[in-house]
């Protein structure tokens, strides 16, 4: 079972920054925090994964509260192209993803 | 390309009938899964090798799916007697490291519609 807990949808305005946010509070200390997104008809494409402090890359950032049971993916100017489902999963290094439902954010112009 | 290729990209099947996907994964990558994606939900664990080896199967693997790598290279999943709520989208997946760190490339799936 989806140990994490996600909006259903949002929207974002074309250009602005995209946040969006993942509830984990029974997040274990070795598990990890993964975002991944998937463009309609196409594979799920691997974002980022952070522990404890916030982690930043081409794509996106990464926000982890201190406590852990909570996190925010940060696409900082969203464009049309990040339209997508956008699945935070926890797990720890040797299990396997676990894909919740996911939240499908729409950018729009 | 060298991403993870599936093979039929969409096949239509009557009920009974069996049916294969090829997954060629990125090469040198040891780890390979297969995932089935339902309309509306997120990827669900089938199976996953570590090499040529089956390591973990799901209970959602039923004696109708076998899969199999040969030589550690690519793979197939094979449904048997097929049945309409086999209709999905059928993922694989590769990661190099030894360790499973989560990083997965996915291919694009191969659809089956059961009719």
């Amino acid at each position: 079972d989806a140990k994490t807990t996600q909006p259903p949808s949002m929207d974002c305005a074309e250009g602005r920054a995209a946040n969006l946010p993942c509830n984990h509070s029974t997040i274990s200390g070795n598990e990890y925090v993964y975002w991944y997104r998937q463009i309609h008809s196409q594979g799920p494409q691997y974002i980022i994964h952070g522990l404890k402090n916030n982690e930043t890359n081409e794509m996106a950032s990464l926000i982890i509260t201190e406590d852990r049971k909570s996190s925010t993916l940060i696409l900082p100017h969203a464009t049309l192209r990040d339209t997508a489902v956008y699945y935070c999963i926890v797990m720890e290094y040797g299990n396997k993803l676990v894909f919740g439902a996911g939240t499908i954010l729409r950018v729009k112009s | 390309d060298t991403g993870v290729s599936q093979n039929p990209r969409h096949k239509i099947t009557k009920r009974g009938q069996n049916v294969t996907f090829r997954c060629d994964p990125i090469s040198e990558h040891n780890r390979l899964y297969w995932y089935r994606q339902t309309l509306g939900q997120g990827p669900e664990f089938l199976t996953y090798f570590q090499n040529e080896a089956q390591l973990e199967k799901s209970r959602l693997l039923s004696d109708r799916f076998s899969a199999e790598r040969p030589k550690g290279s690519f793979s197939t999943l094979e449904i048997q007697r097929t049945e309409q709520g086999d209709s999905a989208m059928y993922l694989c997946a590769s990661s190099l490291r030894q360790e499973n760190t989560g990083e997965l490339f996915f291919g694009e799936g191969s659809r089956l519609t059961v009719l």
